[in-house]
């Protein structure tokens, strides 16, 4: 399974535009990148995912290079409720079976 | 959207006693997962069932755990007893396949053992 680097800790305002990226080195042929978003008591929430290029969805954005060794996440304007810890996740899903392999994530602070 | 309910969201037990979580699936989902997150730590795979069987399970699932799924709508997960180290929040989730499909969590039991 690949390993994911991401920040610990990141601070924004509202309405700023929010990148979180992730580096995963090691990602496989077969690997998709997927991010998930999690509030305080309750459970993950699936954000985006994507294999390569560019992924759009009406939350946020999945920027992947040529070379996937990394991937952005880009929240536009966030606001107070997208405080929350973010996590990346890299693999081959297919036949993993739906065991996901969650780091520390990244935890987002947006103020006022 | 629809969502997984999980019951009760908390729970609060003597060390050595049973437990069972319990969780309603999005009804047109094959797939169904436990997973735990200690406070402050990682959230973890426990197992993963499908056909009325386990796909897959975690070093953490041992003979302690199990998973039924009882009837068409309940997934449970059952600790025959109880250690203070279970003491977490349980997390179930579904999906409709097990394909890169994403997969939705419920709101969690928060497991005290006392």
């Amino acid at each position: 399974l690949a390993k994911t680097t991401q920040p610990i800790s990141m601070d924004s305002y509202e309405g700023q535009e929010v990148n979180i990226t992730c580096s995963h080195n090691n990602i496989a042929t077969n690997d998709y990148i997927t991010w998930y978003q999690q509030f305080p008591s309750q459970g993950p929430r699936f954000i985006i995912q994507g294999y390569k290029t560019k992924v759009t969805n009406e939350v946020a954005s999945l920027f992947i290079p040529a070379d996937r060794k990394s991937s952005t996440l880009s929240l536009p304007r966030v606001s107070l409720s997208d405080t929350a810890v973010y996590y990346c996740l890299v693999g081959d899903f297919y036949n993993q079976g739906g065991k996901l392999i969650f780091g520390q994530g990244t935890e987002l602070s947006v103020k006022p | 959207e629809p969502e997984v309910t999980q019951t009760p969201s908390h729970q609060v037990t003597q060390m050595g006693q049973e437990v069972i979580l319990r969780c309603v699936p999005i009804s047109n989902h094959l797939y169904f997962y436990w997973y735990r997150q200690i406070l402050g730590q990682k959230v973890e795979f426990l197992v993963s069932f499908y056909n009325n069987e386990i796909s897959e399970k975690s070093e953490i699932f041992d003979d302690q755990f199990s998973v039924e799924r009882p009837d068409g709508s309940n997934f449970t997960l059952k600790i025959r007893s109880t250690k203070l180290e279970d003491s977490a929040m349980y997390f179930c989730a579904s999906s409709e396949g097990s394909t890169n499909e994403k997969l939705f969590f419920g709101s969690g039991t928060q497991l005290s053992v006392l």
